[in-house]
């Protein structure tokens, strides 16, 4: 059973497009959270969620917009695409407090060209 | 399939201690690197140090360090003069030639003063 799975794994597109990654867990977690890895495998916080709400909003383009239609998803779209958005993108989560350890998906590795 | 196991999911040590968490992954490969994050209630990933496994010698970074057994697959991290700021979540983490990485559960660090 995959505990947080993120579609899709890899993902090419061109510059300018729209394009959504999704996240689902099954770990029954509350708190949700997108982090962008870097090419020196850096791992930086973008966003979070409780229970659908936003409570982590890290500086980022407003290209970037997370989606949570229910606790147990938090999708991720960006819009006009561009090259340095290429990176590798995490999507983990945990229970509410910082008790919790964090499970983290598998990653999508997104390119832009 | 790898895997990558901290079998601590708590440690508490005294100010100024010296602390090993313990880290060991499954793989089948010869060259892969393996990370230390740190992350702070800030749910921010804190790359702490890095190991390359064709490299014997072991990564240090100020006052920590690996014990990197590659025979054994273990890649312990060591804190030396541990201080109330090293209070955190730790996450082992290997990634292989495809540049996939799979993060351990955590081990949450307690600094007491």
């Amino acid at each position: 059973d995959t505990a947080v799975s993120q579609t899709p794994k890899y993902l090419v597109t061109q510059m300018g497009n729209d394009k959504s990654i999704k996240c689902e867990q099954n770990l029954g977690h509350d708190t949700m959270y997108w982090y962008k890895q870097d090419s020196k495998k850096f791992l930086k916080i973008m966003f979070s969620y409780n229970n659908k709400e936003l409570i982590i909003n890290e500086t980022v383009p407003n290209r970037f917009s997370p989606k949570s239609p229910d606790k147990a998803h938090l999708n991720l779209h960006i819009n006009s695409l561009e090259l340095g958005d290429s990176a590798v993108y995490f999507c983990a989560s945990s229970h509410s407090s910082y008790q919790g350890p964090l499970h983290f998906g598998n990653g999508t590795r997104l390119t832009v060209t | 399939a790898q895997t990558v196991t901290q079998s601590q999911p708590e440690m508490s040590v005294q100010e100024a201690e010296t602390v090993t968490l313990s880290c060991t992954y499954d793989t089948s490969e010869n060259n892969y690197y393996l990370f230390w994050y740190k992350q702070p209630p800030s749910r921010q990933m804190i790359l702490v140090i890095r190991q390359e496994a064709y490299k014997q010698q072991n990564a240090t970074e100020n006052r920590f360090s690996v014990n990197f057994q590659k025979a054994a697959k273990s890649f312990s991290l060591k804190i030396s003069d541990s201080q109330l700021g090293d209070t955190a979540m730790y996450f082992c983490a290997f990634m292989n030639r495809d540049d996939k990485i799979i993060f351990g559960k955590g081990t949450r660090l307690h600094i007491l003063p």
